[in-house]
């Protein structure tokens, strides 16, 4: 399983756009880049998944450059519920998942 | 979309004692589930592959015969922590995979277990 490397943590206020980067060098042909949310005293919950270029949803946006070594999360306009932990995984999406230490993200009024 | 339903939500229990924690999909069928521990302040770690009909396969570390994991229809998985002690008090998740919903695995609400 690809190791991934997250910041500890970052912080944004309201509305503003955030991105959350992960890096991932040995990451595999078949491995897609999968990002979940935690809050507090709950299971993750699942956000996005892609295998290249970018992929949105109604609540994020992907990005994945051409060598697949990294990824970009990309939350528009926060709100202060986005305050979570936002973990990073890659791997076999049928296969079993590792997590990494995730980023914690302060969303400031 | 798939739900995975975890049960109880939180236990408290006497040490020695064995506790037992539930794990449901709810409206898909999962040949897979998986479980995770997770202390406070830090990551889910993986503690075993829970596998529908056979033996679970158990991460490095992690006790098989003080966690037993129990998968026996394609919708339930147990995990038993047994002989509890203070330092297995943590939050238990389980998460599975509905193959029709394609994206990702659903995790459950948890478990928060202290051990007294």
């Amino acid at each position: 399983l690809a190791k991934t490397t997250q910041p500890i943590s970052m912080d944004s206020y309201e509305g503003q756009e955030v991105n959350i980067t992960c890096s991932h060098n040995n990451i595999a042909t078949n491995d897609y880049i999968t990002w979940y949310q935690q809050f507090p005293s709950q299971g993750p919950r699942f956000i996005i998944q892609g295998y290249k270029t970018k992929v949105t949803n109604e609540v994020a946006s992907l990005f994945i450059p051409a060598d697949r070594k990294s990824s970009t999360l990309s939350l528009p306009r926060v709100s202060l519920s986005d305050t979570a932990v936002y973990y990073c995984l890659v791997g076999d999406p049928a296969g079993k998942s590792t997590f990494g230490d995730g980023t914690t993200l302060t969303v400031k009024p | 979309g798939a739900v995975v339903s975890q049960h109880p939500s939180w236990v408290i229990c006497k040490s020695g004692t064995s506790v037992k924690i539930e794990c449901r999909s709810l409206d898909f069928q999962a040949t897979t589930m998986f479980w995770y521990r997770q202390f406070p302040k830090q990551s889910l770690m993986l503690m075993a592959t829970s596998n529908e009909g056979s033996k679970a396969t158990y991460e490095q570390g992690v006790e098989k015969d003080k966690f037993l994991i129990n998968h026996a229809s394609l919708t339930l998985s147990t995990l038993t922590v047994t002989s509890a002690h203070p330092e297995d008090s943590s939050f238990y998740i389980c998460s599975a995979r509905d193959t029709a919903y394609q994206y990702g695995y659903t995790f459950g609400s948890g478990t928060r277990l202290t051990v007294v």
